[in-house]
Parts: structure tokens; sequence; C-alpha cells
């Protein structure tokens, strides 16, 4: 069974300093999201994007944060300027369609000291 | 705004014993419900769905309009049910809103 992948499964980096996600979602899905787990608390939508715009965001994604699908299977977050308030586990996740069960990759968690 | 409730953080249930996790919503329209599950060290996985109506792994889960609620029921736990359990609402948008979730033990 096709699932959503994501490396890397852990990113440590200092404050200010970007990062990159990556995500591959499964291969047919139109729609692919971006959400977050700040340990302890519940899992926080950020982004989706479908044919290759945004189609919503949530306020955690301030100007910081982009996404882009570079190629025909990447999907990726990048978060400039990182904070420490950004440490959580990030989630990717596709679906087929919009209100369609949504697919959730494995998570990256994202450590800034 | 759409929001969940799952007021219970954590349930501890005997094995064979009967299982509610409680899930409640607001949103003023027609929402699409869900549970997902989340076994240790292990992604998320859509556990089922309102709208399908299914019963996966002997779960069941009844939309109730009127108490704005979608509890998750099973007659019988079994070991293998301990895990983390989210409700999540998608309310006519791209996102799903989730609750805080309910850890589920089942002690043997």
């Amino acid at each position: 069974e096709p699932e959503v992948t994501q490396t890397p499964s852990h990113q440590v980096t200092q404050m200010g300093q970007e990062v990159i996600l990556r995500c591959v979602p499964i291969s047919n899905h139109l729609y692919f999201y971006w959400y977050r787990q700040i340990l302890g608390q519940k899992v926080e939508f950020l982004v989706s994007f479908y044919n290759n715009e945004i189609s919503e965001k949530s306020e955690i994604f301030d100007d910081r944060f982009s996404v882009e699908r570079p190629d025909g299977s990447n999907f990726t977050l990048k978060i400039r300027s990182t904070k420490l308030e950004d440490s959580a586990m990030y989630f990717c996740a596709s679906s087929y369609g919009q209100g369609e069960t949504q697919y959730f990759g494995p998570g990256t968690r994202l450590l800034v000291l | 705004a759409q929001r969940v409730t799952q007021p219970e953080k954590l349930l501890s249930v005997f094995k064979g014993a009967p299982v509610e996790l409680k899930c409640n919503y607001s949103y003023s329209g027609s929402p699409e419900l869900f549970w997902y599950v989340q076994y240790s060290r292990q992604r998320l996985q859509l556990l089922l769905r309102h709208i399908s109506r299914e019963s996966i792994k002997g779960f069941t889960a009844d939309l109730n309009k009127g108490e704005t609620s979608f509890h998750l029921k099973k007659p019988f736990a079994q070991e293998e049910d301990s895990a983390m359990y989210y409700c999540a609402i998608g309310a006519g948008s791209y996102q799903l809103t989730f609750g805080k979730g309910t850890k589920l033990s089942v002690i043997p």
C-alpha cells in the first residue's frame, strides 16, 4: 500500500538557521498538507497546497514559512530564521480530493536550539 | 471556527471491557468527522470516518448532530488497542482540526 514518506526523521538546527523538511506524497494525490504537533499539544494545521499554489494557511504559517513542489514527487516545507518555538513534530499529509481522507507521513521531529 | 474537544487525556480500561472515547465538536454546518489512531512510534492512521459508516477493528462511531458528538466505541477492548486516539473535523475547508487526543491504555 502506498505511503507518504518524510525525510529526515529528525532535524536539529540552531536558532536563526533555515531548515527544509521534505515529503513525498502518495503519487496520485492532488492535495498536500503540512501539520505540526508541539510536544504535549494537539496536531495543528499549517498549510494546504493544490494545483501548485497555497489553498489555505493558518496563522501559524507566517512569512518565515514557505512550501514548494519542486518536481512531480516532492513537497517541501521551508522555515527561515528558525525560532525555539518552531520545535515540534512536523507531519506531511496528502489526499486525492478536497475533504477526502488525508494520509499522514511518519513525521519529522525538528529541534531548534 | 470549528473546534474539537476530547475531554479525557487518558483512559484506562481492562482487556475485554467496553471502551468509549468521547469527542464533541462545534461547527454550525455539516461536518466531516474522523477518528485517527497513532500506535506507539507509528504514523497517524485513519481509523474511521463517519461518512463511510464502517466498523474498523471493531470500533464504531455515530455522529450525533443534536449533541454534536462523535464518540468512538468498542464493545471489548484488546491490548493492541492501546494507542493515542484523535478526533478530527473537516469543515468545508482543506484543513483538519484535531482534538488534543486521548491515550487509551488497555490493562491485561
